[in-house]
């Protein structure tokens, strides 16, 4: 099955600084590669996605980038704010409705 | 915004004692799927349900575990008899177009 590696797992910023998780996929057949929030005790939150035809994606501060060829996929936040400390997934699915391949995470913390 | 629903937040039980923890989609949703969370690891998927049956399960998700949903609004995710190794942290998630799914809180399960 598919396999999915994030890396760093613990990344502390300054505010204002940028931050650049990344994850790398096994499965070419993947085509769907959503990025969740986690902050403590709560719920994962869906903050972007991006699906095999479309190389980047962004959203305000967030951004996404796909390289199909290489397998991999990196969430980018711009403009760091104390408030996007959390800890961060990737993930990746091969086919509509079917299981999400969670990576390990990544506990941003966004220093004042 | 609808959210997905979980109760209870936390449950503790013996081992060898059967547990039902319930979920209540989003109301136009689905396809529901289980995924839970051991302390420090990544997400795992359990199994997804779509059309009253299961669509996908994992290796974890053996006889000891089944799903149902019981009425318009409820699905929930039954182990038999716990383990140890249950422990963990319980998510459900619902989807209305096969691939953007939305997460629940979560259920804390803690089996002594």
């Amino acid at each position: 099955g598919e396999n999915v590696e994030q890396h760093p797992s613990t990344l502390s910023v300054q505010e204002g600084d940028s931050a650049v998780i990344k994850c790398t996929y096994s499965d070419s057949a993947s085509n769907y590669f959503p990025w969740y929030k986690q902050e403590l005790g709560k719920r994962p939150q869906l903050i972007i996605d991006i699906r095999s035809n479309v190389g980047e994606k962004k959203d305000q501060r967030i951004a996404v980038t796909l390289n199909k060829t290489a397998k991999h996929f990196s969430l980018h936040i711009t403009e760091t704010q104390p408030e996007d400390s959390a800890v961060y997934f990737c993930a990746a699915s091969i086919q509509a409705g079917n299981q999400f391949y969670f990576g390990t995470g990544t506990s941003l913390t966004v220093i004042p | 915004e609808p959210e997905v629903t979980q109760t209870p937040s936390h449950q503790v039980t013996q081992m060898g004692q059967e547990v039902i923890l319930r979920c209540v989609p989003i109301s136009n949703h689905l396809y529901f799927y289980w995924y839970r969370q051991i302390l420090g690891q990544k997400v795992e998927f359990l199994v997804s349900f779509y059309n009253n049956e299961i669509s996908e399960k994992s290796e974890i998700f053996d006889d000891q575990f089944s799903v149902e949903r019981p009425d318009g609004s409820n699905f929930t995710l039954k182990i038999r008899s716990t383990k140890l190794e249950d422990s963990a942290m319980y998510f459900c998630a619902s989807s209305a177009d096969l691939e953007t799914q939305y997460f629940g809180p979560g259920t804390r399960l803690l089996v002594l």
